[in-house]
C-alpha cells in the first residue's frame, strides 16, 4: 500500500499566486486532516475532514480551503499565497476519529513563498 | 480545551544512556495521549498511545510511556539510547474518541556516541 502521498513534495510560490496541494490516500480511511508545521511551534491543525463532503475548520484555516468530493482525496487550496504561509504541510488520514485512531502521515510538502 | 506542553525543545543523551522527554497535558476529561516520533524529512509516525486502559504503555523501538493522572503528566522513557532514535518526538492529546489531536510543540533528541 502507498498510504498517504502527498504531492508536490517542494513548491516556491511568489507572493499572490494561488496553488493546490495534492493528498491522496489508499487505506479507505474516513477522516483525514492537513496540518502545517513551523519549526518550534509543532503542527497545527489547518482543516479536517470526517468523510466525503464533510469538511470543517481546524485552528488556522484563514487563507486556505479544502474539498472532499471522495473518500480518497483532500487537497488544500492556498489562495493569494503569502509568506506567513512558508511552512510544511502534512496531510494525514485515520480510520477513526482522531482520538481513537492512528494518524497516519505522507511525506509533507515543503512550500515557500516569496 | 485540550492542550499539551513539552518541557524542553532540545534534549541530549549518549548512546546507551537513559532517554526521558517530558510531556504534560490539560484536559477537562480523561485524554487520549499519544507520543509521535518524526525521523528528517519524513512525516511522524506512532510511537505509542494511552486510551484509559494500562497506565504504563509500551510503544515501538523499545519506547514506553506512564499516565500519571495525579500529575497531568505523559514522559517518554526508553531505558538505552541508541544513535537511531535521533528524531524530533511529538506529544498529542485528545480529550475524546471524537474531537481532533493537539500536538505539543516538540522535543528533538539528539544523541552523541
Amino acid at each position: 500500500n502507498a498510504g498517504v502521498t502527498q504531492t508536490p513534495k517542494f513548491r516556491i510560490l511568489k507572493i499572490g499566486q494561488s496553488m493546490t496541494l495534492q493528498c491522496a490516500q489508499d487505506m479507505n480511511h474516513n477522516y483525514m486532516y492537513w496540518y502545517r508545521q513551523d519549526p518550534g511551534m509543532g503542527l497545527k491543525l489547518i482543516y479536517y475532514s470526517v468523510g466525503a463532503g464533510i469538511t470543517d475548520k481546524g485552528e488556522v484555516p484563514n487563507g486556505y480551503n479544502v474539498s472532499r468530493s471522495t473518500t480518497e482525496d483532500f487537497p488544500l487550496r492556498l489562495e493569494l499565497a503569502a509568506p506567513s504561509q512558508t511552512s510544511v504541510y502534512f496531510c494525514a488520514s485515520s480510520y477513526e476519529a482522531g482520538g481513537g485512531g492512528e494518524l497516519f502521515f505522507g511525506e509533507g510538502s515543503r512550500l515557500t513563498v516569496l | 480545551a485540550q492542550s499539551v506542553t513539552q518541557l524542553g525543545s532540545h534534549v541530549s543523551v549518549s548512546e546507551g544512556a537513559l532517554v526521558l522527554l517530558r510531556c504534560n497535558y490539560s484536559s477537562s476529561v480523561p485524554p487520549y495521549l499519544f507520543w509521535y516520533v518524526q525521523y528528517p524529512n519524513q512525516g511522524l509516525q506512532l510511537l505509542l498511545k494511552y486510551t484509559s486502559a494500562a497506565t504504563l504503555v509500551k510503544g515501538i523501538n523499545g519506547f514506553e510511556a506512564e499516565f500519571k493522572k495525579s500529575e497531568t503528566s505523559f514522559h517518554l522513557t526508553k531505558p538505552s539510547a541508541h544513535m537511531s532514535d535521533a528524531a524530533e518526538y511529538f506529544c498529542a492529546v485528545s480529550d475524546s474518541g471524537y474531537s481532533t489531536l493537539t500536538f505539543g510543540k516538540g522535543t528533538m533528541l539528539l544523541v552523541s556516541p
